[in-house]
């Protein structure tokens, strides 16, 4: 079975601070990982997505995340933070391509941005 | 370009009222899904269908029912609501390969006093 675990639930940062937000996984079989951003009162859109191409993906609005095996990890980073970025952000992951394989979200991480 | 759509957006309830949850997608996608979201808790997933005419259950199923009669449409019915059951809830459906995202709904915010 997969699971994610998100450390933090809140992360405060400067505008034009780096950003990085943690995302580690659980999963039996080679995982697909993804982030979504969910803005104030709307629905989860992807930010980017591991499908065991590229092991460093770049996704859209400057985000880009790294796929570690040894890890476990897939944590998202942007160079520097825009006031647009403040939103709620979940990792998810699915295992593999047979079968029904439900995708499990971690718990979000509020990202608060300051001027 | 409509992707997924919920109807209503917002809902109050009284406790022991019934409701239903539309959710329509235009995308031709196999899987659909309904999730609630709790502060705190992310996103759970409370039914899900595989293709027309078949539902599942989810992590947390108690309280709601699933059909799906048509491919494009999945309905979850609230019978008789709990304050419990106040949440904003999700819909989803993406296609069956797993490297695949899903898509996402504006969500339904419900309140059940």
């Amino acid at each position: 079975a997969q699971s994610v675990t998100q450390l933090g639930s809140h992360v405060s940062v400067s505008e034009g601070a780096l950003v990085l937000l943690r995302c580690n996984y659980s999963s039996s079989v080679p995982p697909y990982l993804f982030w979504y951003v969910q803005y104030p009162n709307q629905g989860l859109q992807l930010l980017l997505k591991y499908t065991s191409a590229a092991t460093l993906v770049k996704g859209i609005n400057g985000f880009e995340a790294e796929f570690k095996k040894s890890e476990t990890s897939f944590h998202l980073t942007k160079p520097s933070a825009h006031m647009s970025d403040a939103a709620e952000y979940f990792c998810a992951v699915s295992g593999g391509n047979t079968g029904f394989q439900k995708l499990v979200f971690g718990t979000g991480t509020r990202l608060l941005v300051s001027p | 370009n409509a992707g997924v759509t919920q109807t209503p957006k917002f809902r109050v309830l009284k406790t022991g009222q019934s409701m239903t949850l539309l959710c329509a997608q235009d995308m031709n996608h196999e899987y659909m899904y309904w999730y609630r979201q709790d502060p705190g808790m992310g996103l759970r997933l409370i039914h899900y269908s595989v293709g027309e005419g078949t539902t599942a259950k989810g992590e947390v199923p108690d309280g709601y029912n699933v059909s799906r009669l048509k491919k494009q449409n999945f309905l979850l019915g609230l019978e008789s609501a709990a304050p419990s059951q106040t949440s904003v809830y999700f819909c989803a459906s993406s296609s069956p390969q797993g490297y695949t995202e899903a898509f996402f709904g504006q969500g339904t915010r419900l309140t059940v006093v």
